[in-house]
């Protein structure tokens, strides 16, 4: 099973700031990595596919990079609805999927 | 749009069954996977495992294997998860989700509550 480590487990950030998460794999996932979003009580939100892709209508201040074990998600300016909880999830080893533990994004 | 459309909340005894379904619109439901994901309250998110609805062919996580199961209706465009032998630690919300590599989108979530 591939482990996927994220970091922190908690980020606080001024709105405005920039924020910047960690994603790491236990062996290599090629760019077989995707970024998601969950807001309390609400389903998970796919934010970026291939590591680096924006899903449709995620906004531009979203930015994903990283190949192999090592990833990040960045948010350039945050904003009031940026404060979430963030997963990582690996899709190299089919079928076998496998999530991060999640990094809280909390308002400083 | 697309769209997964998930049954209601369930509380269930220890030792029981559930069995969650998962209605899709908007793409030709035999045309991806639907995979399932729960969330145990304030816990990340656990893979369950995957259907295709096209052949029905399955596979689970090695923790759920022998208490899963994943089925499909494709006339309704439904597919289904039925967790058996039920205890408190499957308390949780448990989420279908359309596979292209991805998961997008995601049902509502249905909470299955296990309580005495």
């Amino acid at each position: 099973e591939i482990v996927m480590t994220q970091s922190p487990a908690t980020l606080s950030v001024s709105p405005g700031e920039r924020a910047t998460l960690s994603c790491r794999a236990s062996q290599s996932v090629s760019s077989n990595l995707a970024w998601y979003q969950q807001k309390p009580g609400q389903a998970p939100r796919l934010l970026i596919y291939g590591a680096s892709t924006r899903a449709t209508g995620i906004p531009a201040r979203f930015s994903g990079s990283g190949s192999g074990t090592e990833f990040t998600l960045t948010i350039s300016s945050l904003q009031s609805e940026d404060f979430a909880v963030y997963y990582c999830q690996q899709y190299n080893n089919w079928p076998q999927y496998t999530f991060g533990q999640g990094t809280k994004l909390e308002i400083k | 749009q697309v769209q997964l459309v998930q049954s209601g909340a369930e509380v269930k005894k220890p030792g029981a069954s559930v069995k969650v379904s998962c209605k899709a619109s908007g793409y030709t439901f035999t045309s991806y996977d639907i995979n399932w994901v729960r969330q145990a309250t304030g816990q990340g998110l656990e893979w369950m495992g995957w259907m295709n609805p096209n052949s029905g062919n399955t596979g689970y996580a090695q923790k759920f294997q022998g208490r899963v199961t994943m089925t499909r209706n494709t006339s309704i465009s439904t597919a289904y998860m039925e967790l058996s032998s039920l205890r408190s630690e499957d308390t949780a919300v448990y989420y279908c989700a359309r596979e292209g590599g991805w998961f997008d989108p995601w049902g509502q979530g249905t909470l299955v509550t296990v309580s005495s």
